[in-house]
């Protein structure tokens, strides 16, 4: 089945604690991006990658890195969360990119950072 | 900069009446639009785009919307509204020529429909 995988579905941290979001996908997407949720902002762009070893800023990169070294994979590092990342996040893959080709969404990885 | 502004962040609709989702963009270019969905505990699913093609672009499950460039507007329409389409719409922009990675979603709306 065709999908994009995150894991894990929740995590609670404390502040401070390096944690990594997984995310794979399984259609061999060029494109891959991630997402925060939260309410009353909608969606807002981490960071994507166009390519493999091609990644670039989102609209709210700061706290975030990320890595695309093969092409199905694109994980989600904070190298010392707060409490201001507790969101709601998603990863998201396109057969090219998002405007010639629909993004494919996983479900979610629901972040506390206490 | 490009970006988008949905009007109102809950709609309300009985099953049956009309579904209207409101959306503007801002754009000094020719943009792509689109409409994303979200259900309950789901990511988003594309429902239709404008990609300069029809104005008025038929989506899954009923949807359509229309690009008016005069009005710089790109609601969403479905003329009767069943339960299963309670959700949240999110209306996104991407700039043809542009950056083709980054694509501004809107604050999202959140329909409900009353039985």
């Amino acid at each position: 089945e065709a999908q994009v995988t995150q894991n894990p579905r929740y995590l609670i941290t404390v502040t401070g604690k390096k944690l990594t979001v997984t995310c794979s996908q399984n259609m061999n997407h060029e494109y891959m991006s991630w997402y925060r949720q939260d309410p009353g902002l909608g969606l807002r762009q981490i960071y994507y990658s166009m390519n493999v070893e091609v990644t670039d800023k989102g609209d709210v990169p700061e706290g975030y890195k990320v890595s695309r070294k093969e092409k199905r994979n694109f994980p989600l590092i904070l190298e010392s969360p707060s409490p201001n990342q507790t969101s709601l996040y998603f990863c998201a893959s396109s057969l090219v990119s998002p405007y010639n080709s629909p993004l494919h969404f996983g479900n979610g990885t629901r972040l506390t950072v206490t | 900069a490009q970006s988008v502004t949905q009007l109102g962040s809950h709609v309300s609709v009985s099953e049956g009446a009309l579904v209207l989702l409101r959306c503007n963009y801002s754009s000094s270019v020719p943009p792509y639009l689109f409409w994303y969905v979200q259900y309950p505990n789901q990511g988003l699913q594309l429902l239709l785009k404008y990609t300069s093609a029809a104005t008025l672009v038929k989506g899954i499950n009923g949807f359509e919307a229309e690009f008016k460039k005069s009005e710089t507007s790109f609601h969403l329409t479905k003329p009767s509204a069943h339960m299963s389409d309670a959700a949240e719409y999110f209306c996104a922009v991407s700039i043809h020529g542009g950056s083709q990675g980054n694509l501004i979603f809107g604050k999202g709306t959140k329909l409900s429909v009353k039985p």
